[in-house]
Formats: C-alpha cells, sequence, structure tokens
C-alpha cells in the first residue's frame, strides 16, 4: 500500500517562479528519493536524500528531509516549462527485511509550468 | 548506453485474456523491478528479479507473474485479465550487483494496457 503523501496534489505556477512539493511518509526509512514523469511516461531519477541529511542540493533542486516529522520537500527553482510533469516522492521500508528496493511511491504532485 | 527498453508500448485486451510484456534492462544491469501505476491507485510495486531468482513481491494476486532471464531481459504475465488491470506497467533496472535499497532506479517509457 501507498505510504507517501504529496501536497499539493497540483500546483501551477509562471516560468521563473519557484515550485515547492511536500511529501509524507510513514515508516522508517534509509533515504528519500525524488523522480519526475512526464505525461504518463517512464519515471526519472532527480535526487535522494539519506535519513541523516537534512538538506540536499542538485543545480535548480533543493531536497529537505526531516525525519522527526516523516516529512520532504522538494524545491525547483527558477522553473521552466520544461520542468511540467509530475514528481513522486518514493521510499523503501527500512524495517521490513523483505521489502527489497521496492519503491513506496506517493500520490505525487502535478506541476504545470506556463510561458 | 541504451536504456531500458518495455515492448509492446500500447496494448488492447479483453476481459479473461491473458497478456505478456516484456523489459530489457540497461545493459549489465542484473536487477529489473515492475511497478503499476493506475489513476487510482497510483504506483505499486508488483516484483523485483535478481539474476532469474524472484525477491521480491508485491501485493497482487497470483494473477500476476513474471520471470527473468539469463541475459536479464524480463516478462511479466498478467492472466484472466480483469478491467481493473488497465494500466501502465513500469519496469526499473538497477545496477550491476545486488540491489540495495538506495540504489538509483531506471525506469523505461512503460507499457499502456487497456483491459476493453
Amino acid at each position: 500500500s501507498q505510504q507517501g503523501e504529496e501536497d499539493p496534489q497540483a500546483l501551477s505556477i509562471q516560468e521563473g517562479e519557484n515550485a515547492t512539493m511536500n511529501c509524507s511518509y510513514k515508516t522508517s526509512i534509509n533515504n528519500l528519493q525524488w523522480y519526475r514523469q512526464n505525461s504518463g511516461r517512464g519515471l526519472v531519477h532527480l535526487i535522494l536524500i539519506r535519513s541523516n541529511e537534512r538538506e540536499k542540493h542538485s543545480g535548480r533542486l533543493r531536497v529537505t528531509l526531516d525525519t522527526s516529522k516523516k516529512s520532504s520537500s522538494l524545491l525547483i527553482t527558477a522553473s521552466r516549462a520544461a520542468d511540467t510533469a509530475s514528481y513522486f516522492c518514493a521510499t523503501v521500508d527500512s524495517r521490513r527485511r523483505q521489502a527489497g528496493t521496492a519503491l513506496i511511491f506517493g500520490k505525487g504532485t502535478t506541476l504545470s509550468v506556463s510561458s | 548506453k541504451a536504456g531500458v527498453t518495455q515492448t509492446p508500448r500500447y496494448l488492447i485486451k479483453t476481459r479473461g485474456q491473458q497478456v505478456t510484456l516484456s523489459c530489457s534492462p540497461i545493459s549489465g544491469h542484473r536487477s529489473v523491478s515492475w511497478y503499476q501505476q493506475t489513476p487510482g491507485q497510483g504506483l505499486q510495486f508488483l516484483f523485483e528479479y535478481f539474476s532469474e531468482t524472484q525477491r521480491n513481491k508485491g501485493n497482487f494476486p497470483g494473477r500476476f507473474s513474471g520471470r527473468q532471464f539469463s541475459n536479464s531481459r524480463s516478462e511479466m504475465n498478467v492472466s484472466t485479465l480483469e478491467l481493473g488491470d488497465s494500466a501502465l506497467y513500469l519496469c526499473a533496472s538497477k545496477g550491476r550487483g545486488l540491489p540495495a535499497p538506495g540504489n538509483e532506479q531506471f525506469f523505461g517509457p512503460g507499457t499502456r494496457l487497456t483491459v476493453l
């Protein structure tokens, strides 16, 4: 079953603005990943943040992780039309030995960037 | 190098039929996972294979099965299709070694299955 919940479900902004998406999860994790999906196609890995990290940057992306609140946020700065996509957070339940590398995804945030 | 490929890209079947989807991982990758994506349930894990062995299975009925071949290519099969099986089926591959939870997963474009 899904454990992540993204907030907001949909976000519409203008090019150049920043976009912030939030994710909550329910179990213990070793790391949290963010993926992007363009219009019903495959997912692309964006960034991974480990449970002992609070913040991580990659280009225009900034991810934060608060394990005490079981939440993470993804910030995209200076958004472009090409950033239009759905964004998902994903975790692996570290408590379950049988979890393997099975990703548990949130429901995603649909971002629309207009020019 | 080439990414993950999935065939076919689109498929239309009728209830009661069975279907086989194929996934070729990135060259050298030995781990393959399958996910189902629907508007209602979102992305859900189906199975994970490594070196021809199923390592993990999601909470799906026995109608969903899979296998992996010696060249790491994987297939999943759905028997006795139901309307609710209509979904985008995504395959992902990970690195050369035993997969770890922190591994980045590389996804294919998916197979869009429509059950009528």
